[in-house]
């Protein structure tokens, strides 16, 4: 256990509609990091979010935006959903922004496009 | 251009034996990091090893241990005495300092997916 966690763990829903995934970093991690795996793509930065900055983006869609909150949690919201979107979307936090710090990632949001 | 390359789609390896995989990157900067992660069936990414580009020793974590050859710009990892629970996806990653060092994100190579014959 990493102590990322991330809800839901599967979501299913259609096209067109928009979600929100959401993570909880492990306890005193400041940043959080937004990953997608794909079968055509692999795994994909997305997003980096530090103390409630926005800190790096990556190859992320522009109906796809994120947050990271107070209390340090953060969101991700997919919205205007496509076939191409499924995926398994990770989170990771880290507990600085220090590049030698290991990401610990979260068990996944699996997501699911009909 | 691709960063972080995985020859190896598939490998087998008996249990008890050790086992390399490959990983080799590019990149301009002198200080970036390599790291290693396991992603079993269950889907979860679990960290494995780390090394530095500056670290003068291979990094070592259990059974795990990091062949660094920064000539070659290469970073295998070797798992000795290979075990059935050690049969997933690996993944090789690179963190590499943006400019003014506000983001660290991984950038994974394809994986490779080790199998463990009993």
């Amino acid at each position: 256990d990493s102590g990322v966690t991330q809800t839901p763990k599967h979501l299913i829903t259609a096209t067109g509609q928009r979600v929100t995934l959401r993570c909880s970093p492990r306890s005193g991690d400041l940043s959080v990091y937004w990953y997608q795996q794909s079968l055509d793509q692999g795994l994909q930065f997305l997003i980096q979010y530090y103390n409630g900055e926005e800190r790096a983006k990556g190859n992320i869609l522009e109906r796809f935006s994120a947050q990271q909150f107070p209390d340090l949690h953060s969101e991700l919201n997919l919205s205007s959903l496509e076939l191409g979107d499924s995926a398994l979307y990770f989170c990771a936090s880290s507990a600085r922004t220090g590049w030698s710090n290991e990401q610990f990632f979260g068990p996944g949001t699996r997501l699911t496009v009909l | 251009a691709q960063k972080i390359t995985q020859t190896q789609p598939g490998m087998f390896v008996q249990e008890k034996e050790a086992v390399t995989l490959d990983c080799t990157y590019d990149t301009s900067d002198q200080s970036y990091g390599l790291f290693w992660y396991k992603q079993p069936s269950s889907g979860e990414m679990i960290f494995l090893i780390y090394q530095g580009s500056y670290d003068e020793q291979n990094a070592t974590e259990g059974r795990y241990s990091l062949n660094f050859q920064k000539a070659r710009k290469s970073a295998n990892l070797v798992i000795s005495a290979s075990q059935l629970g050690d049969s997933a996806m690996y993944f090789c990653a690179m963190r590499e300092p943006l400019t003014n060092n506000a983001g660290n994100m991984l950038t994974f190579g394809g994986g490779t997916r080790l199998m463990v014959k009993p």
